[in-house]
């Protein structure tokens, strides 16, 4: 069955430092997204991102973010200068993105542990 | 915005029954319930839609009660394997359009003890 991969699985940066975080999408979808969980804590939506651009992008997703799709499989998160308060679970998802919203299932990787120390 | 679960946490002996809410103040149109386990990915249980009817997977069913704004995830006969936070996830995008972010509630902690 096809699946979301992430890598790496943890990640251990200095505060300041730039992390990029790796996901490869399952292959037919158009949606991808980025979510966060802080330990213990709900999930938090980061961002969506369609036909190369980002769809919708949450407060959390400030100038400290960004995101890439640098060829036809990969999708990337960047975090140019990391804070202690980035130390989260980034978890990486991608939908068919067919149809409507409402019913389009979101498949979650296994998301990559960041530690900011 | 952000969806109401509950309760907070469940305990239950394996074969009892639970049941999680997920409600919210502003209209919906869709749920998506998840399980997590500890240290895993949220993993997709079912959708549930506005006027759509109960959905089942194995033991684990659910309701959309539009009145309400709720929707109820019914684990019935839990098994060991229940165990784990649920969350509900809403879009209340109602289109085709590009806003798919889900907004997720706080979680319902699950445990089946045998």
């Amino acid at each position: 069955e096809p699946e979301v991969t992430q890598t790496p699985s943890h990640q251990v940066t200095q505060m300041g430092q730039e992390v990029i975080l790796r996901c490869v999408p399952i292959s037919n979808h158009l949606y991808f997204y980025w979510y966060r969980q802080i330990l213990g804590q709900k999930v938090e939506f980061l961002v969506s991102f369609y036909n190369n651009e980002i769809s919708e992008k949450s407060e959390i997703f400030d100038d400290q973010f960004s995101v890439e799709r640098p060829d036809g499989s990969n999708f990337t998160l960047k975090i140019r200068s990391t804070k202690l308060e980035d130390s989260a679970m980034y978890f990486c998802a991608s939908s068919e993105g067919v149809g409507l919203a409402d019913t389009d299932t979101q498949y979650f990787g296994p998301g990559t542990r960041l530690t900011v120390l | 915005q952000q969806p109401v679960q509950s309760p907070q946490a469940v305990i239950l002996r394996e074969g009892e029954d639970a049941v999680i809410n997920c409600s919210s103040s502003k209209a919906l149109y869709s749920v998506h319930w998840y399980r997590q386990k500890h240290g895993e990915a949220p993993v997709f249980l079912m959708i549930l839609l506005k006027g759509g009817e109960q959905k089942g997977h194995d033991k684990i069913s659910a309701s959309f009660n539009e009145k309400k704004q709720q929707s109820s995830l019914y684990l019935t006969a839990s098994q060991l394997s229940y165990s784990g936070t649920y969350f509900c996830g809403i879009s209340g995008a109602n289109n085709a359009g590009n806003n798919r972010k889900l907004i997720w509630g706080l979680g319902t902690s699950l445990a089946v003890n045998p």
